[in-house]
C-alpha cells in the first residue's frame, strides 16, 4: 500500500517552456502533499506544502509565481515550473501523507527536469 | 529549529558484514524519526519510523533502528548487508505541530564490496 506515482519521470525542454509535474496517491487519500527539490549528491530541500483545497505554503526563498502548485483533489497535486530556465534543472520529488495521526510521508519516484 | 546530522558521507562495507549508519538530531523534545533509502535516480522508500513506544524499531529489508534519547540518536543497523543495499540513506525528523514537514540529514552513501 501507500503508493505515490509521479509523472513524468524525465522531461527535457527548451528554455522558456512551462512544465507540469503530476503527483498522485494511488491507494490512499492525501490531505497533504509536499514538493522537494534535490540537487546532485545533496539532500532534499522542501519547496512547498500542498493542502487539498487551499493555497500551498512555500518555504522561504521559493518563488511561488515560478513554481505553481495545485492540489485540486485528495489524490492529485501538480507542480508547474513556469518559464523554465537552465537553473531550474533539477530532480523534483513529491511526497504524500495520509490523514490521521503518525502517518509518514510516501514518496514518488521523482522527475528529472532538464532545461536546454 | 530542529536539525539532523549524518556524520558519515560515505560508508563502504563488504557483503555479509554488519552495518550501522549514524543519525543525530537536535530538538528540544522527542521528534518523530524516520529512515529512508534512495536508489540512483529514484524517489525515497521508507525503511522504518519511530513515533513512540519501543525504542528498537524493525523495518523492511532486515533493517532496524534504535532510538536513544540520552544520545539524541537514531542509528540504523543491519546484521548482514547485501549488495542490493547499496544506495543513499537519509535520516529525517518531523516535530509535533510542525505541519508534518520533514527535515532531512545530508545522507550517507553506502557502497557494498562483493
Amino acid at each position: 500500500g501507500a503508493v505515490v506515482s509521479q509523472h513524468p519521470s524525465w522531461v527535457i525542454c527548451k528554455s522558456g517552456t512551462s512544465v507540469k509535474i503530476e503527483c498522485r496517491s494511488l491507494d490512499f487519500q492525501a490531505t497533504t502533499m509536499f514538493w522537494y527539490r534535490q540537487f546532485p549528491k545533496q539532500s532534499l530541500m522542501l519547496m512547498a506544502t500542498s493542502n487539498e483545497g487551499s493555497k500551498a505554503t512555500y518555504e522561504q526563498g521559493v518563488e511561488k509565481d515560478k513554481f505553481l502548485i495545485n492540489h485540486a483533489s485528495l489524490t492529485l497535486s501538480t507542480l508547474t515550473v513556469t518559464s523554465a530556465h537552465p537553473e531550474d534543472s533539477s530532480f523534483y520529488i513529491c511526497s504524500a501523507r495520509d490523514s490521521g495521526r503518525n502517518q509518514p510521508q510516501h514518496f514518488g519516484d521523482g522527475t528529472r527536469l532538464s532545461i536546454l | 529549529a530542529q536539525s539532523v546530522t549524518q556524520p558519515d558521507i560515505h560508508i563502504t562495507v563488504s557483503e555479509g558484514a554488519s552495518l550501522e549508519l549514524r543519525c543525530n538530531y537536535s530538538y528540544g523534545a522527542t521528534p518523530y524519526l524516520f529512515w529512508y533509502v534512495q536508489s540512483p535516480g529514484q524517489g525515497l522508500q521508507l525503511l522504518l519510523k519511530y513515533f513512540s513506544g519501543d525504542t528498537l524499531v524493525q523495518g523492511i529489508k532486515g533493517f532496524e533502528a534504535e532510538f536513544k534519547r540520552s544520545q539524541s540518536s537514531f542509528n540504523l543497523r543491519k546484521p548482514s548487508v547485501h549488495w542490493s543495499d547499496a544506495a543513499e540513506y537519509f535520516c529525517a525528523v518531523s516535530i509535533t505541530g510542525g505541519g508534518n514537514k520533514l527535515t532531512f540529514g545530508t545522507g550517507t552513501q553506502l557502497k557494498v564490496e562483493l
